[in-house]
């Protein structure tokens, strides 16, 4: 099976801008969460979906959304980009309903200028 | 929310021994520990986890051992290789899916 893809793998957008990015997870897999990667909050938890539905949602301001589609491909959203969301934008998917076993994507690295 | 403690922050140890690293958590309603490494410039890669139900899980030279009651988890690797060298994760959640990541661990394996 294909692993799980992200696009754009690289972005670079100026304070202010809006951005999507994209997720395909794993053939079969219906669960995909969203997480940011900086050096210095490391690895943080931003937003799971399943099944169209957002399921949890961590510790984000509202300019961070997201959704999902029928076929289980993701997207996220930021709106008004500071610089400090500057950071390596990782998205995993998981087999089953309960989330276990998540599978990363390669990530979007987004640089704000 | 969920707190995860990760040590050490670096850990450099010559091919052939063995590696610890230590989590602990703070949410015991926690039941998932997965532990992730990430090589330079690639994506974690998942490469053991256990559940609350399971006090001990093996994978070749990989083993990770859970203790709910000091709710503490650690990772063991060993005959450590070059290869093994890479920053690794530990991780904890209630639901399987919100991953709560600790700091991370940059393992240096010497020849």
């Amino acid at each position: 099976k294909a692993g799980v893809t992200q696009t754009p793998r690289y972005l670079i957008k100026t304070r202010g801008q809006q951005v999507t990015l994209s997720c395909s997870p794993i053939s079969g897999h219906r669960s995909v969460s969203w997480y940011q990667q900086t050096p210095g909050q490391g690895l943080q938890f931003l937003f799971e979906y399943f099944s169209e539905t957002q399921r949890n949602k961590g510790n984000f301001p509202g300019r961070f959304s997201g959704r999902q589609f029928s076929n289980s491909r993701s997207e996220m959203n930021v709106s008004t980009l500071e610089l400090g969301d500057s950071a390596l934008y990782l998205c995993a998917s998981s087999p089953g309903q309960s989330g276990y076993e998540q599978y990363f994507g390669p990530g979007t690295r987004l640089t704000v200028t | 929310g969920e707190n995860v403690e990760q040590h050490p922050s670096t850990l450099s140890v010559q091919e052939g021994d063995s590696a610890v690293i230590k989590c602990t958590y703070s949410d015991s309603a926690s039941n998932y520990f997965p532990w992730y490494k990430q090589e330079l410039g690639k994506r974690p890669q998942l490469i053991i986890d256990i559940r609350s139900n399971v006090g001990e899980k093996k994978d070749q030279r990989i083993a990770v051992t859970l203790n709910k009651t000091a709710k503490h988890f650690s990772l063991h690797i060993t005959e450590t290789q070059p290869e093994d060298s890479a920053v690794y994760f530990c991780a904890a959640s209630k639901t399987g899916y919100a991953l709560n990541f600790g700091k991370g661990t940059s393992l240096l394996v010497t020849p």
